[in-house]
Protein backbone atom coordinates (compact mmCIF):
# COMPACT_ATOMS: atom_id res chain seq x y z
CA UNK A 1 0.00 0.00 0.00
CA UNK A 2 1.82 2.94 -1.29
CA UNK A 3 -0.54 5.54 -0.64
CA UNK A 4 -0.73 8.74 -2.30
CA UNK A 5 2.51 8.94 -4.77
CA UNK A 6 3.20 11.87 -6.78
CA UNK A 7 5.96 12.23 -9.93
CA UNK A 8 8.19 14.10 -10.28
CA UNK A 9 9.62 15.44 -7.09
CA UNK A 10 11.30 17.95 -8.73
CA UNK A 11 10.58 19.95 -12.09
CA UNK A 12 12.45 23.13 -13.89
CA UNK A 13 10.54 24.48 -16.74
CA UNK A 14 11.26 27.40 -19.08
CA UNK A 15 8.23 29.56 -19.82
CA UNK A 16 4.93 28.68 -22.07
CA UNK A 17 6.70 24.65 -21.87
CA UNK A 18 3.70 22.33 -20.69
CA UNK A 19 3.90 19.46 -18.43
CA UNK A 20 1.57 17.15 -16.56
CA UNK A 21 2.82 16.11 -12.82
CA UNK A 22 1.39 12.43 -12.05
CA UNK A 23 -0.81 12.10 -9.18
CA UNK A 24 -1.90 8.40 -8.00
CA UNK A 25 -3.70 6.54 -4.90
CA UNK A 26 -4.30 2.67 -4.11
CA UNK A 27 -6.55 3.44 -1.16
CA UNK A 28 -9.47 3.51 -2.93
CA UNK A 29 -10.61 6.78 -2.33
CA UNK A 30 -13.18 8.82 -4.36
CA UNK A 31 -12.08 12.03 -3.44
CA UNK A 32 -8.82 13.44 -5.23
CA UNK A 33 -7.63 16.93 -5.13
CA UNK A 34 -4.46 19.25 -6.16
CA UNK A 35 -3.32 22.22 -3.83
CA UNK A 36 -0.22 24.57 -4.73
CA UNK A 37 2.00 25.91 -1.28
CA UNK A 38 3.47 29.20 -2.00
CA UNK A 39 6.32 31.05 0.76
CA UNK A 40 4.31 32.24 3.85
CA UNK A 41 0.61 30.94 2.40
CA UNK A 42 -1.06 28.00 3.30
CA UNK A 43 -2.24 25.66 0.67
CA UNK A 44 -4.47 26.72 -2.16
CA UNK A 45 -7.12 24.40 -3.61
CA UNK A 46 -6.60 24.43 -7.25
CA UNK A 47 -9.17 21.12 -8.65
CA UNK A 48 -10.57 18.57 -7.47
CA UNK A 49 -12.36 15.28 -8.20
CA UNK A 50 -15.21 13.63 -6.05
CA UNK A 51 -15.37 10.13 -8.50
CA UNK A 52 -13.30 9.51 -11.97
CA UNK A 53 -15.40 11.55 -15.02
CA UNK A 54 -16.18 14.43 -12.22
CA UNK A 55 -13.81 16.92 -11.31
CA UNK A 56 -14.42 20.71 -10.14
CA UNK A 57 -12.67 24.17 -10.02
CA UNK A 58 -10.69 25.39 -6.68
CA UNK A 59 -9.64 28.45 -5.29
CA UNK A 60 -6.80 29.29 -7.70
CA UNK A 61 -7.91 27.00 -11.22
CA UNK A 62 -6.66 29.16 -13.74
CA UNK A 63 -3.75 27.87 -15.60
CA UNK A 64 -4.64 24.45 -14.80
CA UNK A 65 -6.52 21.53 -16.17
CA UNK A 66 -7.03 18.33 -14.76
CA UNK A 67 -9.03 14.94 -15.65
CA UNK A 68 -10.22 11.82 -13.90
CA UNK A 69 -9.81 8.45 -16.40
CA UNK A 70 -10.06 6.35 -13.22
CA UNK A 71 -10.37 6.27 -9.32
CA UNK A 72 -6.45 6.00 -8.95
CA UNK A 73 -4.99 8.70 -11.50
CA UNK A 74 -5.66 12.72 -10.81
CA UNK A 75 -3.30 14.30 -13.30
CA UNK A 76 -2.76 18.15 -13.58
CA UNK A 77 -1.68 19.38 -16.39
CA UNK A 78 0.61 22.86 -16.82
CA UNK A 79 -0.60 24.13 -20.59
CA UNK A 80 1.77 26.90 -20.81
CA UNK A 81 3.73 27.29 -17.82
CA UNK A 82 4.15 30.76 -16.21
CA UNK A 83 7.00 31.98 -13.74
CA UNK A 84 3.84 32.55 -10.98
CA UNK A 85 3.28 28.92 -11.09
CA UNK A 86 6.55 28.39 -8.98
CA UNK A 87 5.55 26.54 -6.12
CA UNK A 88 5.28 23.71 -4.46
CA UNK A 89 2.04 20.92 -5.58
CA UNK A 90 0.53 18.81 -3.23
CA UNK A 91 -1.93 15.78 -4.00
CA UNK A 92 -4.65 14.74 -1.66
CA UNK A 93 -7.09 12.08 -1.81
CA UNK A 94 -9.69 10.90 1.03
CA UNK A 95 -12.66 8.25 1.12
CA UNK A 96 -16.30 10.30 0.50
CA UNK A 97 -17.59 11.49 3.57
CA UNK A 98 -14.52 11.02 5.67
CA UNK A 99 -13.03 14.41 5.15
CA UNK A 100 -9.42 12.98 6.21
CA UNK A 101 -7.18 13.76 3.24
CA UNK A 102 -4.19 11.95 2.70
CA UNK A 103 -1.14 13.62 1.03
CA UNK A 104 1.55 12.74 -1.34
CA UNK A 105 5.34 14.28 -0.75
CA UNK A 106 4.78 16.88 -2.98
CA UNK A 107 5.98 18.64 -6.26
CA UNK A 108 8.69 20.97 -6.19
CA UNK A 109 8.01 22.93 -9.75
CA UNK A 110 10.41 25.82 -10.56
CA UNK A 111 9.23 28.34 -14.11
CA UNK A 112 11.78 30.17 -15.11
CA UNK B 1 -16.13 32.51 -0.02
CA UNK B 2 -14.39 30.70 3.15
CA UNK B 3 -11.19 32.26 4.57
CA UNK B 4 -9.41 31.01 7.34
CA UNK B 5 -7.12 33.23 9.29
CA UNK B 6 -3.96 31.98 11.39
CA UNK B 7 -3.23 35.42 13.53
CA UNK B 8 -0.10 33.45 14.76
CA UNK B 9 2.68 33.65 12.35
CA UNK B 10 5.26 31.85 14.89
CA UNK B 11 5.15 30.97 18.74
CA UNK B 12 7.96 29.03 20.60
CA UNK B 13 7.18 26.82 23.90
CA UNK B 14 9.20 25.13 26.23
CA UNK B 15 9.13 21.65 25.96
CA UNK B 16 6.93 19.83 28.14
CA UNK B 17 4.92 22.96 28.57
CA UNK B 18 1.74 23.58 26.77
CA UNK B 19 0.60 26.24 23.91
CA UNK B 20 -2.48 26.99 22.26
CA UNK B 21 -2.81 28.29 18.19
CA UNK B 22 -5.33 30.40 16.99
CA UNK B 23 -7.66 30.01 14.43
CA UNK B 24 -10.66 31.83 13.09
CA UNK B 25 -12.49 31.28 10.01
CA UNK B 26 -15.74 32.99 8.19
CA UNK B 27 -18.22 31.34 6.77
CA UNK B 28 -21.82 31.49 6.06
CA UNK B 29 -22.50 27.39 6.37
CA UNK B 30 -23.83 25.72 9.01
CA UNK B 31 -22.19 22.55 8.40
CA UNK B 32 -18.60 22.29 7.59
CA UNK B 33 -15.36 20.29 8.76
CA UNK B 34 -12.80 21.84 10.35
CA UNK B 35 -9.03 20.92 10.83
CA UNK B 36 -5.53 21.10 11.98
CA UNK B 37 -2.38 19.71 9.42
CA UNK B 38 1.31 19.61 10.89
CA UNK B 39 3.83 20.59 8.00
CA UNK B 40 7.55 19.50 9.54
CA UNK B 41 10.47 20.40 7.34
CA UNK B 42 10.12 16.94 5.88
CA UNK B 43 7.32 18.82 4.14
CA UNK B 44 4.61 16.18 4.92
CA UNK B 45 1.14 17.29 5.41
CA UNK B 46 0.02 15.44 8.22
CA UNK B 47 -3.59 14.87 10.25
CA UNK B 48 -3.60 16.32 13.67
CA UNK B 49 -6.72 16.44 14.90
CA UNK B 50 -10.49 17.02 12.80
CA UNK B 51 -13.93 18.40 13.74
CA UNK B 52 -16.69 18.28 12.71
CA UNK B 53 -19.18 21.08 13.10
CA UNK B 54 -22.41 19.74 14.13
CA UNK B 55 -20.36 18.17 17.09
CA UNK B 56 -20.65 20.34 20.02
CA UNK B 57 -17.92 18.21 21.84
CA UNK B 58 -14.17 19.13 21.77
CA UNK B 59 -12.28 16.65 19.41
CA UNK B 60 -9.02 15.15 21.48
CA UNK B 61 -6.21 13.29 20.17
CA UNK B 62 -4.04 11.72 22.68
CA UNK B 63 -2.22 15.70 23.66
CA UNK B 64 -3.76 17.23 21.25
CA UNK B 65 -7.23 18.95 21.40
CA UNK B 66 -8.87 21.98 20.10
CA UNK B 67 -11.18 24.40 21.41
CA UNK B 68 -13.91 24.76 18.59
CA UNK B 69 -16.78 28.09 19.49
CA UNK B 70 -19.38 27.54 16.64
CA UNK B 71 -20.78 31.12 17.06
CA UNK B 72 -17.68 33.06 17.56
CA UNK B 73 -15.81 30.74 14.80
CA UNK B 74 -13.38 29.96 16.30
CA UNK B 75 -11.28 26.65 16.31
CA UNK B 76 -7.81 26.81 18.21
CA UNK B 77 -5.28 24.00 18.77
CA UNK B 78 -3.87 22.75 22.30
CA UNK B 79 -0.88 20.98 22.53
CA UNK B 80 0.11 19.72 25.82
CA UNK B 81 3.39 18.18 27.36
CA UNK B 82 5.13 19.84 24.22
CA UNK B 83 7.47 17.66 22.62
CA UNK B 84 10.98 18.20 20.35
CA UNK B 85 8.56 16.57 17.10
CA UNK B 86 6.04 18.90 17.40
CA UNK B 87 8.14 21.83 15.93
CA UNK B 88 7.04 22.18 12.35
CA UNK B 89 4.35 24.20 10.82
CA UNK B 90 0.46 24.02 11.75
CA UNK B 91 -1.62 25.00 9.21
CA UNK B 92 -5.88 25.40 10.16
CA UNK B 93 -8.38 24.00 7.19
CA UNK B 94 -11.73 24.23 6.16
CA UNK B 95 -13.63 22.46 4.77
CA UNK B 96 -17.61 23.09 3.28
CA UNK B 97 -20.15 20.41 2.31
CA UNK B 98 -19.14 20.53 -1.80
CA UNK B 99 -15.69 19.56 -0.69
CA UNK B 100 -13.81 23.24 -0.89
CA UNK B 101 -11.24 23.06 1.40
CA UNK B 102 -9.46 26.56 2.32
CA UNK B 103 -5.77 26.88 4.50
CA UNK B 104 -4.97 29.23 6.68
CA UNK B 105 -1.12 30.86 6.62
CA UNK B 106 0.09 28.87 8.87
CA UNK B 107 1.69 29.15 12.26
CA UNK B 108 5.41 28.38 12.78
CA UNK B 109 5.85 26.15 16.05
CA UNK B 110 9.56 26.03 18.27
CA UNK B 111 9.25 23.95 20.65
CA UNK B 112 12.77 24.08 22.52
CA UNK B 113 14.59 21.75 24.90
Amino acid sequence: NAGVTQTPKFQVLKTGQSMTLQCAQDMNHEYMSWYRQDPGMGLRLIHYSVGAGITDQGEVPNGYNVSRSTTEDFPLRLLSAAPSQTSVYFCASSPILSYEQYFGPGTRLTVT
Amino acid sequence: AQTVTQSQPEMSVQEAETVTLSCTYDTSENNYYLFWYKQPPSRQMILVIRQEAYKQQNATENRFSVNFQKAAKSFSLKISDSQLGDTAMYFCAFMNPNNDMRFGAGTRLTVKP
